[in-house]
């Protein structure tokens, strides 16, 4: 199970943090990932992060902008958002990798997500 | 970065008959190595995160029923829905994960006739 939060309205330039708490697997075993949902509109992968996190991986959308990371004492998985932008408006997906390869694959299970709104 | 390309954006079809929604990616996402094909396919209903249908192109994730196939290899993939059910209505995206960044299919959006 992988449970989202840390959503909600964000100004132009702010910062946000997202967590996602994970359950039911080895969590230090998988890559983590950040898919995100613009309304209306299709899927985009964000990031990934290896099961030991010492890998990330970013789009070019939210490369230096954004920070994935893990807490394996704590089955959480981050991302913190900087200098937000309207375009970053979505539904951030926490989505576990399908396969134990240290990069980003297929993704097997997916949480409900949680919904950022970057506006004035 | 990898184009994935799907058609037809949507797709209306009657219940029990076969559905079939392709996708193209702008290079291979066969590796030679190992022979597969790095593609997966989701479907996403209203209101849901997306569901892991297919991955390597044709391997039928636990759980989903068997009326669900995946095929093709390289730059050409197909997925078929043997006969359609009224659950099958959704979003249905096509994924590659032969390199970063990953990339998703637009989406192909199947109705009911």
């Amino acid at each position: 199970q992988l449970l989202e939060s840390g959503g909600g309205l964000v100004q132009p330039g702010g910062s946000l943090r997202l967590s996602c708490a994970a359950s039911g697997f080895t969590f230090s075993s998988y890559a983590m990932n950040w898919v995100r949902q613009a309304p209306g509109k299709g899927l985009e992968w964000v990031s990934s992060i290896s099961g030991s996190g010492d890998r990330t991986y970013y789009a070019d959308s939210v490369k230096g902008r954004f920070t994935i990371s893990r807490d394996s004492s704590k089955n959480t998985l981050y991302v913190q958002m900087n200098s937000l932008r309207a375009d970053d408006t979505a539904v951030y997906y926490c989505v576990k990798e399908g396969t134990l390869a240290a990069k980003p694959y297929y993704f097997d299970s997916w949480g409900q997500g949680t919904l950022v709104t970057v506006s004035s | 970065d990898i184009v994935m390309t799907q058609s037809p954006d949507s797709l209306v079809v009657s219940l029990g008959e076969r559905a079939t929604i392709n996708c193209k990616s702008s290079q291979s996402v066969l590796y030679s190595s190992n022979n597969k094909n790095y593609l997966a396919w989701y479907q996403q209903k209203p209101g849901q995160p997306p569901k892991l249908l297919i991955y390597w192109a044709s391997i039928r994730e636990s759980g989903v029923p068997d009326r669900f196939s995946g095929s093709g290899s390289g730059t050409d993939f197909t997925l078929t829905i043997s006969s359609l059910q009224a659950e099958d209505v959704a979003v249905y995206y096509c994924q590659q994960y032969y390199s970063t960044p990953i990339t998703f299919g637009q989406g192909t959006r199947l109705e009911i006739k």
